[in-house]
């Protein structure tokens, strides 16, 4: 399974833009970088995902780097609700169970009020 | 509207016992799945299962056992727990099988916490 490395926690301030990095050198072509946040007590959610375009949605922004080998999911304003652990995770588009949500550790983020 | 529910929320049960839980979507799904979160908080996928294909991670106990009586539900059956087995256990489900698979977004329920005693 192709691996992804985040820090484990961050700490943002209520309003500001959080960037949380996340690093996958050993993507493969056919990998697309998914991002998944878990409130506490809560079922993961999808948050956004891309192969090599920046990609923007109501939630977040996902900026990938040139050789694909990291990426920065990207709150613009973070908010008390986005406190959440948020996990960057490769994803391969051939099929089958290479196409299932490997999850790790994951960055534990904190947005001081 | 509830996506993806699961029931029971809680299930406090004692070594050996048989248990099963819930899992229903309305979202018209195609792929269904079960994953297992234990006390550090690691998430992993147990079964991923369509009208055509079970695929189960090689780590899964054979004690553990999807279910589905339709395309909308996956039940998971636990034969004689033990206490290893505590762990908060999501079900969740996407729209398609294989392809294309850049947008198949998961939608997971909103979680069971298995205590076995």
């Amino acid at each position: 399974d192709a691996k992804t490395t985040q820090p484990n926690s961050m700490e943002s301030n209520e309003e500001e833009p959080v960037h949380l990095p996340c690093n996958h050198s050993t993507i493969s072509g056919t990998d697309y970088i998914h991002w998944y946040r878990q409130l506490p007590s809560q079922g993961p959610e999808y948050v956004i995902h891309g192969l090599t375009s920046n990609v923007n949605n109501r939630m977040a922004s996902l900026a990938i780097a040139e050789d694909r080998k990291s990426s920065t999911l990207i709150l613009h304003r973070a908010t008390l609700r986005d406190a959440a652990v948020y996990y960057c995770i490769l994803r391969s588009g051939d099929g089958g169970s290479q196409g299932n949500l490997i999850f790790g550790k994951g960055t534990k983020l904190s947005v001081k009020p | 509207d509830t996506a993806v529910s699961q029931t029971p929320k809680y299930l406090v049960t004692q070594m050996g016992n048989d248990k099963s839980i819930k899992c229903e979507q309305n979202l018209g799904h195609d792929t269904m799945y079960w994953y297992k979160q234990d006390s550090k908080k690691f998430l992993k996928i147990m079964f991923s299962y369509n009208n055509k294909e079970l695929i189960i991670n090689e780590t899964v106990p054979n004690r553990f056992s999807p279910k589905s009586p339709d395309k909308a539900h996956l039940n998971l059956h636990i034969n004689s727990l033990e206490l290893g087995d505590s762990a908060v256990y999501f079900c969740a489900s996407s729209p398609g099988g294989r392809s294309p698979l850049n947008y198949n977004e998961q939608f997971f329920g909103p979680g069971t916490r298995l205590t076995v005693l």
